[in-house]
């Protein structure tokens, strides 16, 4: 089992839908990363969050360190919107991340 | 300015064949990194780097050498190229905790 999970897996929203996507994971970390892809394949690094919530403009990351859960919100989606977000995690003294297996999001316009 | 350059940014060879791949950073940065982007988009660790130091090696066969000359460059040589060595490669640099990544380089090995 992936230390990291991630769902959906592939979303795919109309523009101006609210979009979800989650991360759960089983192991302590130091803090968990929201990173998205864009189909040109560079990475981004969205969120770096220890505790709480974060918001970017339309972006909105939380964290449930207790319950080992993160969910990342995009509000007013836009086909602009469409990548791959990945969940990730670094531990302890190591900066290394552990990743999950993504989520492919799709706006339609 | 780019943060985190990588060179080449398409590498096509044939098995058996050595090939370096070279990063480098203009952050200030003292970790870097190398991931492994499988055809099934799953990235994972490779290699870290702290000031030219080797920290982590996440069980990557020994023909793969990463040299890090000074602490803004972090380099990837590969020997004998094997086709599963066909994936794309990212190298990352961070500073306490966020992490930006390079554009990538796609090696195809035939």
């Amino acid at each position: 089992k992936n230390e990291v999970e991630q769902s959906p897996q592939n979303l795919t929203a109309q523009e101006g839908e609210f979009i979800t996507i989650n991360c759960s994971y089983s192991v302590g970390i130091s803090a968990l990363h929201w990173l998205q892809q864009h189909p040109g394949g560079g990475i981004v690094s969205l969120f770096m969050l220890s505790s709480g919530k974060k918001k970017h403009g339309r972006l909105i990351a939380t964290i449930n360190i207790q319950e080992k859960h993160s969910s990342l919100h995009i509000t007013a989606s836009h086909p602009r919107d469409s990548a791959v977000y990945i969940c990730a995690l670094s531990q302890g003294g190591s900066e290394k991340l552990v990743f999950g297996k993504g989520t492919k999001l799709t706006v339609n316009p | 300015d780019t943060a985190v350059s990588q060179t080449p940014k398409y590498l096509v060879t044939q098995m058996g064949n050595d090939k370096s791949i070279k990063c480098e950073q203009n952050l200030g940065h003292d970790t870097m990194y190398w991931y492994k982007q499988d055809s099934k988009k799953f990235l994972k660790i490779m290699f870290s780097y702290n000031n030219k130091e080797l920290i982590i090696n996440e069980t990557v066969p020994n023909r793969f050498s990463p040299k890090s000359p000074d602490k803004a460059h972090l380099n990837l040589h590969i020997n004998s190229l094997e086709l599963g060595d066909s994936a794309v490669y990212f190298c990352a640099s961070s500073s306490g905790g966020e992490q930006y990544f390079g554009p990538g380089t796609r090696l195809t090995v035939t």
